[in-house]
């Protein structure tokens, strides 16, 4: 069974602090993992993609990176807009489902 | 924004009542999902659809039903709605033929069972 776990679970950071988030996964083989964004009262917005080990991708002050057990996405001198929960998900190789961890929730204070 | 809708978006309903769920998209994918979200559990598939009424089981489908008759439109039904069903539904559309893995996620529907 595959399994996602992400921690922390909550971070408050002051605007300025980079800080990491963790997605640590099982999975039998990976096809591809993937990073959402979701705001209170609204669906996940996806942001990356990241399919083999070492890869890297980024956008604004995010930075997602992927080893054989883990990812990081790296948030650097945070704004107040980017508080919001961090939803990683792992596909498995011949597979088109999706399993989510529960997710990080982010609040960066100005 | 990936072009997809559901409807309604807030529900209030009582036990025993028969509930449907509308997810419509307008970008011609071949994969549909549904997926509910409570707190302190991921994103749970509950069930998904590969193309015109074909459909499968995701690992919370129990009390729950879906149908696919165009490609646009995937419903999901609770026959009889519990109180256990109350959550956050959520509606996902991809296309890996299409070379579309990244599934897209609806605005949601807020639904509770009194």
């Amino acid at each position: 069974e595959d399994q996602v776990t992400q921690s922390p679970e909550a971070l408050r950071l002051q605007e300025g602090e980079s800080s990491s988030l963790n997605c640590s996964y099982t999975v039998s083989g990976l096809r591809g993992l993937f990073w959402y964004r979701q705001d209170p009262g609204k669906g996940p917005e996806f942001l990356f993609t990241l399919y083999s080990a070492g890869e890297e991708k980024e956008k604004e002050r995010l930075k997602a990176t992927l080893t054989k057990k883990e990812s990081f996405l790296h948030i650097t001198a945070p704004k107040p807009e980017d508080s919001a929960t961090y939803l990683c998900a792992v596909q498995a190789t011949g597979n088109n489902r999706l399993a989510f961890g529960k997710g990080n929730q982010v609040v960066v204070i100005p | 924004d990936a072009g997809i809708t559901q409807s309604p978006r807030h529900k209030v309903t009582e036990t025993g009542t028969p509930v449907t769920l509308r997810c419509h998209q307008t970008e011609n994918h071949r994969y549909m999902y549904w997926y509910r979200q409570d707190p302190g559990h991921g994103l749970r598939l509950i069930h998904y659809s590969y193309g015109v009424k074909d459909t499968d089981k995701g690992e919370v489908s129990d009390g729950y039903s879906v149908s696919r008759s165009k490609t646009e439109d995937f419903l999901l039904t609770l026959e009889s709605a519990t109180s256990s069903q109350t959550s956050v539904y959520f509606c996902a559309i991809s296309d890996p033929a299409g070379g579309q893995e990244t599934q897209y996620f609806g605005p949601g529907t807020r639904l509770l069972v009194l």
